[in-house]
C-alpha cells in the first residue's frame, strides 16, 4: 500500500531533550516536507526537500533540522525542543512539486 | 506573501444537501490548488488537485473550480453523507515557491 508513516504518532517530552520524528515513503517520491499545524494558524511549512541531500527552509524552520540521506526517508530533528513547538506534525511527499501531496497520518509533539 | 482564506469556518448541513465550500488567495501566481480531507487523528487526504491552467476538476460526487484570475476557488459536494463529516482544507503551490499555504479549512458536519 503506498502511503507515508510517521513515527512515532504521540510524543511528550521535556524541554531540552533532543528528539527525532521519523517519515518514510515507499512511493519513489522526490519530493518531501515537513509541516506544522496549530490552532488559528493553520498547516505552516517547515522544511522541505527536492531530492537526496537537498534540502531547503520552509515557512517556520526555527528550531529544527532534517537530512535527507535516503530517498524514501526525511527525519525532522529538534535538537532543543521547548515548548512553543508542541504542535501536530505532519510529513508529506510527492512525486515532484506541483503534483498531488499525500500526508502522513501526524505526530501530536507535547513538550513540557 | 500569500494568503489563503475559507469561508464558512464551519458548516452544519443535513444529509443529502448539495453544499458548496470557498477558497479564496491572494496571489494569483500559483501553480496549482489542491482541496484535502483531514479527519481527526488522521493525516489529510488529497481529494483533487487542479493545475493552473485548468478551471475545474470532478471526482465522483466531489467537484472542484478554479478562477484564478479572481483567486477563488470552491469546492461541490453533491448528495452529502454523514461520512463526508470532516474539515476541508484548501491548499494553493505557487509558481515561485515549493511549499503549500493552506487556509484553515471549513469543518463540515452531515447529520443523518
Amino acid at each position: 500500500e503506498a502511503q507515508v508513516t510517521q513515527n512515532p504518532r504521540y510524543l511528550i517530552t521535556v524541554t531540552g531533550k533532543k528528539l527525532t520524528v521519523t517519515c518514510s515513503q515507499n512511493m519513489n517520491h522526490e519530493y518531501m516536507s515537513w509541516y506544522r499545524q496549530d490552532p488559528g494558524l493553520g498547516l505552516r511549512q517547515i522544511y522541505y526537500s527536492m531530492n537526496v541531500e537537498v534540502t531547503d527552509k520552509g515557512d517556520v524552520p526555527e528550531g529544527y533540522k532534517v537530512s535527507r540521506k535516503e530517498k524514501r526517508n526525511f527525519p525532522l530533528i529538534l535538537e532543543s525542543p521547548s515548548p512553543n513547538q508542541t504542535s501536530l506534525y505532519f510529513c508529506a511527499s510527492s512525486v515532484d512539486r506541483g503534483l498531488e501531496a499525500f500526508f502522513g497520518q501526524g505526530t501530536r509533539l507535547t513538550v513540557v | 506573501k500569500q494568503e489563503v482564506t475559507q469561508i464558512p469556518a464551519a458548516l452544519s448541513v443535513p444529509e443529502g444537501e448539495n453544499l458548496v465550500l470557498n477558497c479564496s488567495f491572494t496571489d494569483s501566481a500559483i501553480y496549482n490548488l489542491q482541496w484535502f480531507r483531514q479527519d481527526p487523528g488522521k493525516g489529510l487526504t488529497s481529494l483533487l488537485l487542479i493545475q493552473s491552467s485548468q478551471r475545474e476538476q470532478t471526482s465522483g460526487r466531489l467537484n472542484a473550480s478554479l478562477d484564478k484570475s479572481s483567486g477563488r476557488s470552491t469546492l461541490y459536494i453533491a448528495a452529502s453523507q454523514p461520512g463526508d463529516s470532516a474539515t476541508y482544507l484548501c491548499a494553493v503551490e505557487e509558481t515561485s515557491g515549493s511549499r503549500l499555504t493552506f487556509g484553515e479549512g471549513t469543518q463540515l458536519t452531515v447529520n443523518p
